[in-house]
C-alpha cells in the first residue's frame, strides 16, 4: 500500500523566518509527480508546489520550495520569508496508481505562523 | 472563468440515513475526484469519474455511490449513514487525464451524523 507520512503534526515559525516540512512517501512507481498542498480555516484545498520525480532539480514558486531526495522517498517544503498567511494546514500528496488526479494525503502538519 | 464549487455547505443527518452532495466542476474540466477528510486527517480518495464513469475507486464500500452528468457535474450518495460518515468531503475537478493534471479543489461540505 501506498503511504505518505508526515512526521510533524505540528510547527511554528515567526514572520520572516523560514520553516521546513517534513514528508516521507513509499511507492514502486518509477515516475510520479508530488504535491504540497495548503488548506487554510476556509478549508479549500490549494496546490503549493509540485515536483516530478524524473527532475532532478528541486521545484521553487517564489517562496516556496523542496528537497527532494528520491533514493530516500523524502519530500520537504521549505517556506522562506513566512508570513501570516502561511498559516494553515500542509499537505504532502503522491497519486495513486492510474493518475495523478488520484491523490493518497499524508495526516498533514497544522503551521503556525507568529508575529 | 469559474472555480469548483460545492452544495451544501454543512448537512446534519442521522444514522441510517441517505444524503446526496453535489459538486460543480471548473469550466472545461472532465475528470472530477472525491475525498473524505475526517478531523484531524488528510483528505482519503473515495472515487473517480471521467466523462460519466466510474474510474478508479478507493477503499469505501458500496453504500458511497456517484454521478457524473454530461455538463461534468457530480454527485456523491451516501446510504445507511453510519457516525463514522461525519467528515468533510471534498471535490476536485481536472482537466482529462494523465501523468499530471492539476486537481483543483471546491470548498467542502461538512456532514455530521448525529
Amino acid at each position: 500500500a501506498q503511504t505518505v507520512t508526515q512526521s510533524q503534526p505540528e510547527m511554528s515559525v515567526q514572520e520572516a523566518e523560514t520553516v521546513t516540512l517534513s514528508c516521507t512517501y513509499d511507492t514502486s512507481e518509477s515516475d510520479y509527480y508530488l504535491f504540497w498542498y495548503k488548506q487554510p480555516p476556509s478549508r479549500q484545498m490549494i496546490l503549493v508546489i509540485r515536483q516530478e520525480a524524473y527532475k532532478q532539480q528541486n521545484a521553487t514558486e517564489n517562496r516556496f520550495s523542496v528537497n527532494f531526495q528520491k533514493a530516500a522517498k523524502s519530500f520537504s517544503l521549505k517556506i522562506s520569508d513566512s508570513q501570516l498567511g502561511d498559516a494553515a494546514m500542509y499537505f504532502c500528496a503522491y497519486p495513486r496508481p492510474g493518475g495523478s488526479e488520484k491523490l493518497v494525503f499524508g495526516k498533514g502538519t497544522k503551521l503556525t505562523v507568529n508575529p | 472563468e469559474t472555480g469548483v464549487t460545492q452544495s451544501p455547505t454543512h448537512l446534519i443527518k442521522t444514522r441510517g440515513q441517505q444524503v446526496t452532495l453535489r459538486c460543480s466542476s471548473q469550466s472545461g474540466h472532465n475528470t472530477v475526484s472525491w475525498y473524505q477528510q475526517a478531523l484531524g486527517q488528510g483528505p482519503q480518495f473515495i472515487f473517480q469519474y471521467y466523462r460519466e464513469e466510474e474510474n478508479g475507486r478507493g477503499n469505501f464500500p458500496p453504500r458511497f455511490s456517484g454521478l457524473q452528468f454530461p455538463n461534468y457535474s457530480s454527485e456523491l450518495n451516501v446510504n445507511a449513514l453510519e457516525l463514522d460518515d461525519s467528515a468533510l468531503y471534498l471535490c476536485a475537478s481536472s482537466l482529462g487525464q494523465g501523468l499530471f493534471n492539476e486537481q483543483f479543489f471546491g470548498p467542502g461540505t461538512r456532514l455530521t451524523v448525529l
